[in-house]
């Protein structure tokens, strides 16, 4: 049983390009969440996705969007990249309902130069 | 809104030592509490949870009991390993029906280096 899965594992871009990362859920997953985890620090919540929609979101910036396609899997998009917004970032997921057992991918370090 | 403090870290501890790492939140109503751990190199993994005051929660030699009246999910170990150097941050979930439902909210984490 595949866990969360999350490409590419490694990325680096220049200031004001824009990147997408992608992510697959748990097998039987339909929740899809993105934190933000700057180095040092806590993951900070992005938004959570169920059903295609963006069902809450955290303290980030319109610059900050995402996708979630049929088939449960999910994209986070960044616009105009800030040399901040250089992090690890970590997809979730989870059954709806069951939010407390969220399962985490190895995440997608992005460096912007 | 919703916050997790831990501990300052790092710790640094022996083979075998006894272990605690404080948490403590602020929160409206009655949030869930969880412990997740972070190995070098690898996704953040769920240790244990408490879903509701005087829970005790435990996995892997580790504790955590959730102390409503002083708002603290404080992890502890008996005796510690050299495989339990990791990062461990602290984490609620805001209750069911609140804005926070859903998302959670960590502490900035506390690096453990246990040596032999």
């Amino acid at each position: 049983d595949a866990g969360v899965t999350q490409s590419p594992t490694h990325l680096i871009k220049t200031r004001g390009q824009q990147v997408t990362l992608r992510c697959s859920p748990k097998s039987g997953h339909d929740t899809v969440s993105w934190y933000q985890q700057a180095l040092g620090q806590g993951p900070q919540f992005i938004f959570q996705y169920y059903e295609e929609e963006e069902r809450q979101r955290g303290n980030f910036p319109d610059r900050f969007s995402g996708h979630q396609f049929p088939n449960y899997s999910s994209e986070l998009n960044v616009n105009a990249l800030w040399l901040g917004d250089s992090a690890l970032y970590l997809c979730a997921s989870s059954l709806n309902g069951r939010a407390y057992e969220q399962y985490f991918g190895p995440g997608t370090r992005l460096t912007v130069t | 809104g919703d916050s997790v403090t831990q501990m300052e870290g790092p710790v640094t501890l022996s083979e075998e030592a006894f272990l605690t790492i404080n948490c403590t939140y602020t929160a409206t109503g009655y949030p869930s509490l969880f412990w997740y751990v972070q190995y070098p190199g690898e996704g953040l993994q769920l240790l244990l949870k408490a879903t509701k005051a005087d829970d005790k929660g435990s996995n892997k030699g580790f504790e955590a009991t959730y102390r409503k009246e002083t708002t603290s999910f404080h992890l502890e170990k008996g005796s510690v390993q050299v495989s339990d150097s990791a990062v461990y941050f602290c984490a609620l979930r805001g209750n069911a029906g609140g804005t926070s439902y859903g998302k959670l909210t960590f502490g900035q984490g506390t690096i453990l280096t246990v040596h032999p």
